[in-house]
Parts: C-alpha cells; structure tokens; sequence
C-alpha cells in the first residue's frame, strides 16, 4: 500500500464548478499535511498547508481527518487557470523527517 | 539566492554513462531534498540533507546513486552507469523547517538516458 493515495482523475469540470479531492494517508505519525500544485511538468508550489481545524483561502478550502487519516481539497467557483495537478503531501517524522508525495489528481477545466 | 538552482535543465546521457546533476538551495536554508518524478508523476524521495550532512537517505538506490551537499559548493547528485529508467525530473528543493517548513522547488533536471 502506497504511503499517501490519491485519486489520479482525471476531473473534467466546467468553469465555477464545485470540485474535490480526497487523498489518504497510511501512516499514522504523519505530522503536517499540504497541498502543492504543479503545472505541466513544472516545478511544484505549495498551495497551502492543511490544520487540523481546517483551513481556508479564497476558493480553496483544506480538511484533515486525523481519524480516518485522509484529507481533502475544495476548490469552489473553478477557473480555467486552476488546471494542473494537485499533489497531497505528507511529512512523516520516521527517523529523521520524510516528505512523501502522494501521485497528484489532474485536473481540467474547460470553458 | 532567492530561489532554488538546478543546473543542468536538460541532460542526455546514454546508457551506461554517467550524469550528474546540481542543485543550489535557498540561502539560509539548512535542509535539502532530492526528488525523482518520472511519466506516471510519481515523486519518489530519493535523499535528504541537513547542511552538509546526509538526513535521509532511505530513497537512494545506492549501488549507482550518491549525493553530496558541501560547505560552499552546490549540493550534487550523481548516477553512475545510468539506465534508461532513471530517465525522469529529477527535483530539488529546499526548506528552513524540517517538518512544518513548505518545500521551495527548483526548476528541475531532465535526464534522458538513451
């Protein structure tokens, strides 16, 4: 089982729609949780980081489940220039510390 | 620097030749990564330093993989006798924080091995 799953997608969605993604975590140590976003074999950038009571900014909302070891992305009124891949990230403190990225969702939104 | 420097963009070796790739952190940032994305956008942590000093290594397939991060040099990672599955990005990025810290990317390094 893979450390952080992801729906791979891909999400076609149309313009102001409403989308979400899921992405779960195996390992019950993980420590701090993130949303990165990578475009088109870019570089990743972080989007936000994701608290335990939940957190917000603009249209993008970030929800952690420490329970059910999952967390989610919200991304409310979608532009076209939201479409990329949402990589989940996890940091594990094992030994040192590790960042283990999850595989990304792809997302496409069209006109 | 202000950002994360990878030299070189693009590399092509061929099979069995060795490449090497650089990476310049963020100034004042103590903690390293390497990272290898390949078609299917895996990220697979290869290693990690803090300073000078190996943090991680626990991704690094070491029988033809090494890294190093020196004192006042760009950190390094180099693959020896490469294949054509070590054809990838291959990431660096760097933080402040170990753990809480956001991670700053580099631009990456395409290696293409033929």
């Amino acid at each position: 089982r893979k450390e952080v799953e992801q729906d791979p997608g891909p999400f076609n969605v149309p313009e102001g729609a409403t989308v979400a993604f899921n992405c779960t975590y195996s390992n019950s140590a993980s420590q701090s949780f993130f949303w990165y976003r990578q475009d088109c074999r870019k570089e990743p950038k972080l989007l936000m980081s994701v608290y335990s009571s939940g957190n917000e900014d603009g249209r993008f909302t970030a929800q952690l489940n420490r329970a059910s070891q999952y967390i989610s992305l919200l991304i409310r009124d979608s532009k076209l220039s939201d479409s990329a891949t949402y990589l989940c990230v996890v940091n594990i403190p094992t030994g040192g510390f590790k960042t283990i990225f999850g595989a990304g969702t792809r997302l496409f939104v069209k006109a | 620097g202000e950002e994360v420097a990878q030299t070189p963009k693009h590399l092509v070796r061929g099979e069995g030749q060795k490449a090497k790739l650089y990476c310049a952190p963020i100034k004042g940032h103590s903690y390293v990564f390497w990272y290898q994305q390949v078609l299917k956008n895996e990220f697979k942590f290869l290693i990690s330093f803090q300073n000078e000093n190996v943090f991680d290594e626990t991704g690094m397939p070491k029988e033809r993989f090494s890294a190093k991060c020196l004192p006042n040099s760009p950190c390094s990672l180099e693959i020896q006798a490469t294949k054509l599955e070590d054809s990838a990005v291959y990431f660096c990025a760097s933080t402040r924080d170990r753990g809480t810290g956001e991670l700053f990317f580099g631009e990456g390094s395409r290696l293409t091995v033929l």
